[in-house]
């Protein structure tokens, strides 16, 4: 069975600070990892890495993925209030379904 | 910039009835979700669609459950007789492509059964 898994659940941190998400997997045939941010509803998609070592960057986000250890981190720089969401990590194996972590809940206080 | 539409965003329904959630997938996607979130919980993988027929479904995708793309553009979940557990966030999703793509997700619709 595939298997995410995220670290840690939930931190809180303040405005200002860098925080660093991590998503660990055991899958058959992996295909992609895919980070989600999820606030009020809905999954709205950050990256989708597919190659060990290529860093993905979005303004003050970034992620990179190891395929040999078999993780990939999150990072937000300078985060601010806005960044206050849970975020997803989830692993495309075997067919094309999507199997999801149990998220990391971020709290940035002003 | 081309979304997921679901509705309805909130149903509430009682125990034993049927209900059917409604998904517009973004038009030139091929590859059609459904995934449920209970409150607290994982997102977990419901079941895949494409080319007009189901292609991956999990062991919660039960017979109470079926998918139907009735035209060109919904994408419709139907839940046919509602238990208690069923309450939960319903995702739609959709993808341009099977493998290597984003999958952009709709807002939801929380299905509340009584």
């Amino acid at each position: 069975e595939d298997k995410v898994v995220q670290s840690p659940l939930s931190l809180v941190v303040h405005e200002g600070d860098t925080v660093t998400l991590n998503c660990s997997y055991e899958v058959t045939n992996f295909r992609s990892l895919l980070w989600y941010k999820q606030e009020k509803k809905a999954p709205t998609f950050l990256f989708m890495l597919t190659s060990s070592g290529i860093e993905k960057k979005s303004g003050r986000l970034s992620s990179i993925l190891d395929k040999k250890e078999l993780f990939s981190i999150l990072n937000i720089t300078a985060t601010q209030t806005g960044d206050s969401a849970i975020y997803l990590c989830a692993v495309e194996a075997a067919g094309n379904k999507l199997t999801f972590g149990g998220g990391t809940r971020v709290l940035v206080k002003p | 910039e081309p979304e997921v539409t679901q509705t309805p965003s909130h149903q509430v329904t009682q125990m034993g009835q049927e209900v059917i959630l409604r998904c517009v997938p973004i038009s030139n996607h091929l590859y059609f979700y459904w995934y449920r979130q209970i409150l607290g919980q994982k997102v977990e993988f419901l079941v895949s669609f494409y080319n007009n027929e189901i292609s991956e479904k999990s062991e919660i995708f039960d017979d109470q459950f079926s998918v139907e793309r009735p035209d060109g553009s919904n994408f419709t979940l139907k839940i046919r007789s509602t238990k208690l557990e069923d309450s939960a966030m319903y995702f739609c999703a959709s993808r341009i492509r099977g493998m290597n793509t984003e999958a952009f997700f709709g807002q939801g619709t929380r299905l509340t059964v009584v």
